[in-house]
């Protein structure tokens, strides 16, 4: 069966400082690999995702995430956090074969400091 | 506006009343998904359809709740006898799901907060 845990249920930094989101998954295969963000009463919108290839991925608003299979980790990073990325972020592992269903993490919610 | 949309937003029911959910993909997508969010949580599968077949439903999904996707384009899910546990966020997705094409990245719509008082 396929899991994901998010270590950090709440990560505060300041404006302009680095930021690291730390995803762990464990599955049976090649994963598919996402990061979503979810801003209060809304939807997920994808980030980034890695299915194959480059283990450095590249998103939208600045943020990249790198796979490492020895590690079983996707962490998510940002070189300077702006105040509009506070939000809740999702890292979620899904099939790569068949139907893509997805099983989620339960969020890091990410508080940014002026 | 393309993306995944659904309807109604927020439905506050009262606990053993039915409610209707919508749910309307990307026009061109033919796989079309349902997750639940409760607070605090990440989303959790319910169901997938591939056109409008349905191909999976979790064990989470009881017989209370149905799901239907009778053209292969719009969705709605039912839930029948509602309880105060079904309180959560009901979340559609939808994905290309072309046969041979290896991505298949699901997008997701706004959600339908669901209040059972």
């Amino acid at each position: 069966a396929q899991s994901v845990t998010q270590p950090d249920i709440h990560i505060t930094v300041s404006e302009g400082a680095s930021l690291e989101l730390r995803c762990n998954y464990s599955y049976g295969a090649t994963p598919y690999l996402f990061w979503y963000v979810q801003s209060p009463g809304q939807g997920l919108q994808l980030l980034l995702k890695y299915f194959s290839g480059d283990t450095l991925v590249q998103g939208i608003k600045g943020f990249e995430a790198e796979f490492k299979r020895s590690q079983s980790s996707f962490n998510l990073r940002k070189p300077s956090v702006h105040w509009s990325d506070a939000a809740e972020y999702f890292c979620a592992v899904g099939r790569i074969t068949n139907a893509g269903k997805s099983t989620f993490g339960d969020g890091t919610t990410l508080t940014v400091k002026p | 506006d393309t993306g995944v949309s659904q309807d109604p937003r927020h439905k506050i029911t009262k606990r053993g009343q039915n409610v209707t959910f919508r749910c309307d993909p990307i026009s061109e997508h033919n796989r079309l998904y349902w997750y639940r969010q409760t607070l605090g949580q990440g989303p959790e599968f319910l169901t997938y359809f591939q056109n409008e077949a349905q191909l999976e439903k979790s064990r989470l999904l009881s017989d209370r709740f149905s799901a239907e996707r009778p053209k292969g384009s719009f969705s709605t899910l039912e839930i029948q006898r509602t309880e105060q546990g079904d309180s959560a966020m009901y979340l559609c997705a939808s994905s290309l799901g072309r046969r041979g094409v290896e991505t298949d990245t699901q997008y997701f719509g706004p959600g339908t907060r669901l209040t059972v008082l």
